[in-house]
């Protein structure tokens, strides 16, 4: 079974540039979330999908970020314009919804310089 | 106060060693726990998953959870070098609805097992 694919591995801007992230689940996983994960911490929800609508976005900072699931499937996470505190690991999570876990891709590190 | 606490080491033990690792959590709501592990440029890969309190062993490694003391643990038995890693607890509670849940996690503890 493939596993959640993210890219690109890396990404440095500077501050106020607009960056995108993108991510293909695994087939089938109809649940999709985005993490946060600044050096040091835990991961942070930003948004959940149930297939292309929106679970929960309390924590996305929707003045900056964005994010879409078009047809269900792919997605993509959005900063514009990107601030020095953005500066983290971006990781995709898919899940057929049971409550073992997910299955998390290997991320995007974000550097905003 | 955070929702979960977990001290982030450094912790550095022998080969062969026995690993504790631990978190506390202030959210009764939690039912659901897991471990995950994290190797570096890594995304977290599931470890261990419990329901309420009590014990789970798979190998090496044993979960424990006491919901009354709000309190879990990860024992590692005969620790290898390829066990570090950051190990990081999540919590969740019942269902958020359409199927799905979030967690919340814990800072991560960076284990290094030295040969």
């Amino acid at each position: 079974e493939a596993g959640v694919a993210q890219s690109p591995r890396y990404k440095i801007i500077e501050k106020r540039q607009s960056v995108a992230f993108w991510c293909n689940p695994i087939s089938g996983h109809a649940t999709l979330y985005w993490y946060q994960q600044i050096l040091g911490q835990g991961p942070k929800l930003l948004i959940q999908f149930q297939n292309n609508g929106v679970v929960d976005d309390s924590q996305l900072p929707k003045d900056r970020f964005s994010a879409e699931r078009l047809k269900g499937v792919d997605s993509t996470l959005k900063i514009q314009p990107a601030k020095l505190e953005d500066s983290a690991v971006y990781l995709c999570a898919s899940s057929l919804g049971t409550r073992n876990g997910y299955t998390f891709g290997s991320g995007t590190r974000l550097t905003v310089v | 106060q955070k929702e979960v606490e977990q001290d982030p080491g450094p912790l550095s033990v022998p080969e062969g060693a026995i690993v504790s690792l631990n978190c506390t959590y202030s959210n009764s709501a939690f039912q659901y726990f897991m471990w995950y592990r994290q190797y570096s440029r890594k995304g977290p890969e599931l470890l261990m998953y419990t329901y309420s309190s009590g014990n789970k062993e798979d190998g090496r490694f044993t979960a424990q959870v006491d919901k009354s003391s709000k309190y879990i643990s990860l024992f590692i038995r005969d620790s290898q070098p390829s066990d570090s890693a950051t190990y990081l607890c999540a919590m969740s509670g019942e269902y958020s609805g359409a199927g799905s849940y979030q967690l919340t996690f814990g800072k991560g503890t960076k284990l290094s097992v030295i040969p």
